[in-house]
């Protein structure tokens, strides 16, 4: 079967560091994408990984390693407003989102 | 980046009436919009995916004469709960994509509540 795992809930401090992990065992990989969504409102893109290596985009960064079937989302310089689900989706050899359960990042002061 | 609008973002409706939810996308054609629904705490569930011109293909266990999509041009998507009923209350999202390896754009979302 098609699994996403990550964390349920992690906790870190303004001004932090912090990373999501994701692993994924799916049939087929055309690209991994990481969403934030607040509650109560739709997810918003984040980035997108098809090949190995980091991504990186002001100040959340994205990683693949396509052979370990892993993913994380890194944010830096965490701010309140960060707090929010981070949702981890592989796209299958269908081209079908496959959804992770989502990580729920809590930022304290 | 491209924008995918729903409408209504909140409807409250008695039970046994019909909802319509229309979602589109308007700075894009989109050849595939997906349909999800989101209870509180967990995550998307995808009910239906729908290419422009063509009958949409539902997920496993999600009624299909409940819950009737409508992709008639390659900028709106509709979905109808028809007789809905209080276990339908949910947050209703969309999503449209352009091409099948690009992101999907999620459109703002609709919650349904069904008294």
């Amino acid at each position: 079967g098609q699994n996403i795992d990550q964390p349920t809930e992690m906790t870190a401090t303004e001004g932090a560091i912090v990373q999501i992990n994701c692993t994924y065992q799916t049939s087929g990989f055309n690209g991994l994408f990481w969403y934030q969504q607040h509650a109560g409102e739709a997810p918003t893109f984040l980035s997108y990984n098809v090949l190995d290596g980091l991504e990186e985009k002001g100040r959340f960064s994205s990683f693949l390693s396509r052979s370990k079937g892993y993913s994380y989302l890194l944010l830096k310089e965490l701010q309140m407003k960060d707090s929010a689900s981070y949702l981890c989706a592989v796209l299958d050899s269908n081209y079908q989102l496959i959804w992770g359960a989502g990580t729920k990042l809590i930022i304290k002061p | 980046g491209a924008v995918v609008s729903q409408h209504p973002s909140r409807v409250i409706c008695k039970s046994g009436t019909s909802v319509k939810i229309e979602c589109r996308s308007l700075d894009f054609q989109a050849t595939t919009m997906f349909w999800y629904r989101q209870f509180p705490k967990k995550s998307l569930m995808l009910m239906a995916t729908s290419n422009e011109g063509s009958k949409a293909t539902y997920e496993q266990g999600v009624e299909k004469d409940k819950f009737l999509i409508n992709h008639a041009s390659l900028t709106l998507s509709t979905l109808t709960v028809t007789s809905a009923h209080p276990e339908d209350s949910s947050f209703y999202i969309c999503s449209a994509r352009e091409t099948s390896d690009r992101e999907q754009f999620f459109g703002p979302g609709t919650r349904l509540t069904v008294l």
